[in-house]
């Protein structure tokens, strides 16, 4: 059964810093890793989407990297602003499935 | 554009009365997904559905049916609620093309208390 953690929990850093969040999974028979931006009672933001045969994606100041032979994932945020505050969860796809499974998240907390 | 919609937003009901969550999108999207979020479980996947007249259950399927009667609708029923129902859900879509697997959208969420 594929499980999904995600190190840290929570991430508190002050602004204008860089930073990474990790994403690690126990089954490299992956389809796809989503990375997803989740704001206090909301619904979930797809960020990127890395496909099996890709190794990395890039959005504005986000870059997404896939390492599937090690079953991890990092997420880049470059000059992390307050308005990135939110909890960044991560998801992946099973081969033969399109039913996502997630990780519980990290919350990242940007001072100013 | 294009929207995945769900409704009602909160909704409090009692234990074993039935309940109905609609989810509505207008991306023309093949797959629809039901998932649940509980503090210290993160998400979880109901049920599924790659098309008209598809559906499958998911993790946590128990307690919970739906039926896809179109492309743009999945509802969700909760047959004769519990208190462990109790917990935000999330409807979400996507786009199957061939062997690409594409990214999934997700609604806004519908708060459930079941008293």
């Amino acid at each position: 059964k594929q499980e999904v953690t995600q190190i840290p929990a929570a991430l508190s850093v002050p602004e204008g810093e860089n930073l990474v969040l990790n994403c690690s999974f126990t089954d490299s028979a992956i389809y796809n890793l989503q990375w997803f931006r989740q704001d206090p009672g909301k619904g979930l933001t797809s960020l990127l989407l890395i496909q099996s045969s890709q190794r990395e994606q890039t959005s504005g100041r986000l870059n997404a990297s896939l390492d599937k032979s090690s079953g991890r994932s990092t997420l880049y945020i470059a000059a992390s602003q307050p308005g990135d505050s939110a909890t960044y969860l991560c998801a992946v796809t099973q081969g033969g499935s399109e039913k996502l499974v997630f990780g519980k998240g990290t919350k990242l907390t940007v001072n100013p | 554009d294009a929207e995945i919609t769900q409704s009602p937003r909160h909704k409090i009901t009692e234990t074993g009365r039935q309940v109905t969550l609609a989810c509505h999108q207008t991306w023309n999207h093949n797959n629809m997904f039901w998932y649940r979020q509980d503090l210290g479980h993160g998400l979880r996947l109901i049920h599924y559905s790659y098309g008209v007249q598809d559906t499958n259950k998911g993790e946590v399927s128990d307690g919970y049916s739906v039926s896809r009667s179109n492309t743009e609708d999945l509802p969700l029923t909760l047959e004769s609620a519990a208190s462990s129902q109790t917990s935000v859900y999330f409807c979400a879509s996507s786009e199957s093309t061939g062997t690409i697997y594409n990214e999934q959208f997700f609604g806004p969420g519908t708060r459930l208390t079941v008293l």
